[in-house]
């Protein structure tokens, strides 16, 4: 069975500060990876996904996120991050044996942004 | 494209009564899914249908659950008998078959007292 572990409950970074969150799977062949952000109240949005190719993906908002197989790790980053970046963030991933293609999902992190 | 709808965003509903939640597609997705959050957690998979067709069930959390896509087009989650732990968020996803990553709809918020 697969899993996602997010180990940073909450994370505070400044406005204007580089952020990274951590993301790890388990899984014995390559996932299909994900993030999305959870605005309070709301549903999710995706961020940015890795299928394969290279290990190094682009996002909306200015995200990006790197695969490492060695580490089976798939961990988010934004280099200066706004105001408006406080939400939950909650990385996932999918295979394709999935039956209808399921997500499992990590606990999340909440992003919290001081001024 | 008009995203995915849920209705309602809020129920408040007593415990032992039945609630009904329901999810509208995007027009041209043909696979739909149900999730639940419950506080602090990430989502978790409940079912998930392909057109009419209910293709995965067994992690409905109860007999209580049960849910409906009878054209293909709209969805239905109902939970029987609600009882203060389905006190959750629900979320509905739709995708295209062959796709991964779906459009999550904003959720329908259940509070059972």
């Amino acid at each position: 069975a697969q899993s996602v572990t997010q180990p940073d409950i909450h994370i505070t970074v400044s406005e204007g500060a580089s952020l990274e969150l951590r993301c790890n799977y388990s899984y014995g062949a390559t996932p299909y990876l994900f993030w999305y952000v959870q605005s309070p109240g709301q549903g999710l949005q995706l961020l940015l996904k890795y299928f394969s190719g290279d290990t190094l993906v682009q996002g909306i908002k200015g995200f990006e996120a790197e695969f490492k197989r060695s580490q089976s790790s798939f961990n988010l980053r934004k280099p200066s991050v706004h105001w408006s970046d406080a939400a939950e963030y909650f990385c996932a991933l999918a295979t394709s044996n999935n039956a209808g293609n399921m997500l499992t999902f990590g606990g999340g992190t909440r992003l919290m942004v001081k001024p | 494209d008009t995203g995915v709808s849920q209705d309602p965003r809020h129920k408040i509903t007593k415990r032992g009564q039945n609630v009904t939640f329901r999810c509208d597609p995007i027009s041209e997705h043909n696979r739909l899914y149900w999730y639940r959050q419950t506080l602090g957690q990430g989502p978790e998979f409940l079912t998930y249908f392909q057109n009419e067709a209910q293709l995965e069930k067994s992690r409905l959390l109860s007999d209580r659950f049960s849910a409906e896509r009878p054209k293909g087009s709209f969805s239905t989650l109902e939970i029987q008998r609600t009882e203060q732990g389905d006190s959750a968020m629900y979320l509905c996803a739709s995708s295209k078959v062959g796709t991964y990553g779906y459009t999550f709809g904003s959720g329908t918020r259940l509070t059972v007292v």
